[in-house]
């Protein structure tokens, strides 16, 4: 059973658009909600996480916002750049230690056409 | 140093082949971790090692062989592996098992067993 559902599974942006992508969950013990950046060829890389107590972070032309009574996580690419064509995995965790505690999306590949 | 680094890049091997992947890092991280990632799909978690003993063992085959020598490295030792198990494997690390939600990942291995 899928933890974590993320939309779109694809995504082309023209350069300077937004980028949206969509996390939902179910549990609600989950508290952490970080977003990992992946390059093809390469290991997947913490781009930006929120805590459920927060209902937007920005950093940089990155956003996410948090709508907790939806259950529901994005990720905002503002200005977007085809250096910024990647894969995208949201992910939730629950703060107890010793268990498998972070669940990952499926994936959003952005594609970003100059 | 921030960085995970893992040793080979790419490894072709046989089914009848023994082989071992290579993981350090030095950014004074307690735990340390190996996921298994195929092709536009999520990291899988496999093992997780909490000051250099395995804390969690996600039900992976006794083909692969984790070891943890000491803090700084981790090995993944490969004997008579299937075609299936063909993927990216990740090495990644956090400060402690409590930061499993912050994690460092390299850039993998990919492994092409034919």
């Amino acid at each position: 059973q899928q933890q974590v559902k993320q939309s779109p599974q694809s995504l082309i942006v023209q350069k300077g658009g937004i980028s949206i992508i969509n996390c939902a969950y179910e549990n609600t013990a989950f508290d952490y909600f970080p977003w990992y950046q992946q390059f093809p060829g390469k290991g997947p890389a913490l781009l930006i996480a929120i805590r459920p107590d927060v209902s937007e972070k920005k950093e940089g032309r990155f956003t996410i916002s948090f709508n907790k009574s939806a259950k529901q996580f994005s990720l905002h690419i503002m200005d977007s750049q085809p250096g910024d064509s990647a894969t995208y995995f949201c992910a939730a965790s629950i703060g107890q230690t010793g268990a498998n505690n972070l669940f990952f999306g499926t994936g959003t590949r952005l594609t970003v056409i100059p | 140093d921030t960085e995970v680094t893992q040793t080979p890049k790419h490894l072709v091997m046989g089914m009848t082949n023994k082989k071992s992947l290579k993981c350090e890092q030095h950014m004074g991280h307690r735990a340390m971790y190996w996921y298994k990632q195929k092709a536009k799909k999520p990291p899988e978690l496999m093992f997780v090692y909490s000051y250099e003993k395995l804390s969690i063992n996600e039900s992976v085959p006794s083909r692969f062989s984790p070891e943890c020598p000491n803090s700084s490295l981790l090995n993944l030792h490969l004997h008579a592996l299937q075609p299936e198990d063909s993927a990216l494997y990740l090495c990644a690390s956090s400060l402690d098992s409590n930061s499993f939600y912050e994690q460092y990942f390299g850039p993998g291995t990919r492994l092409t067993v034919t």
